[in-house]
């Protein structure tokens, strides 16, 4: 069956901007999580979604957000663009989340300009 | 808190030697621990988890609670276990993964 689609798979934004990237889950897979990676600070959890209801978040500011649709896919959002941001945005899925084995997809590479 | 920690960010081995890469941890209470595994190109994948005692690729990991530790081992490298490897347990709230910044293992022909 077909793997975690992440898209776009690479995005050049300016510094205040925003962005929007997609999850597609794997089929049945009704949790999707987001980790962002940096080279600094490694892989980092923003937060996990279940039936369309955000469950837990990490410790990131207010201009990450997310939502899961009906059809399990997902968006995260991060608003007013810093270069900090730049990073390697990973979404994975699970059956049901919990410490249940993760299915990542290939990430989007953020670059903030 | 929940902390991972894998002292070594690269570790580079001859064919044939054996490997350890380490991970200590910190957690309140009996954690359920994985190892994942990131080969060149690929995906973030699971490589195993403490709880079902298994062996893959080779590679086993023993939790010891008394040194809070969950080294992963293999007796025999080879070339295609180079890749970057990170040790996780669940993290601060349910439903999420602490990871342990990683370890580079290089195999060395």
């Amino acid at each position: 069956k077909a793997g975690v689609t992440q898209t776009p798979r690479y995005l050049i934004k300016t510094r205040g901007q925003q962005v929007t990237l997609s999850c597609s889950p794997i089929s049945g897979h009704r949790s999707v999580s987001w980790y962002q990676q940096t080279p600094g600070q490694g892989l980092q959890f923003l937060f996990e979604y279940f039936s369309e209801t955000q469950r837990n978040k990490g410790n990131f500011p207010g201009r990450f957000s997310g939502r899961q649709f009906s059809n399990s896919r997902s968006e995260m959002n991060v608003s007013t663009l810093e270069l900090g941001d730049s990073a390697l945005y990973l979404c994975a899925s699970s059956l049901t989340g919990g410490s249940g084995e993760l299915f990542f997809g290939e990430g989007s590479r953020l670059t903030v300009l | 808190a929940q902390r991972v920690t894998q002292p070594e960010k690269l570790l580079s081995v001859f064919k044939g030697a054996p490997v350890e890469l380490k991970c200590n941890y910190s957690y309140s209470g009996s954690p359920e621990l994985f190892w994942y595994v990131q080969y060149s190109r690929q995906r973030l994948q699971l490589l195993l988890r403490h709880i079902s005692r298994e062996s893959i690729k080779g590679f086993t990991a023993d939790l010891n609670k008394g040194e809070t530790s969950f080294h992963l081992k293999k007796p025999f490298a080879q070339e295609e276990d180079s890749a970057m490897y990170y040790c996780a347990l669940p993290g601060a709230g349910s439903y999420q993964l602490t990871f342990g910044k990683g370890t580079k293992l290089s195999v060395i022909p």
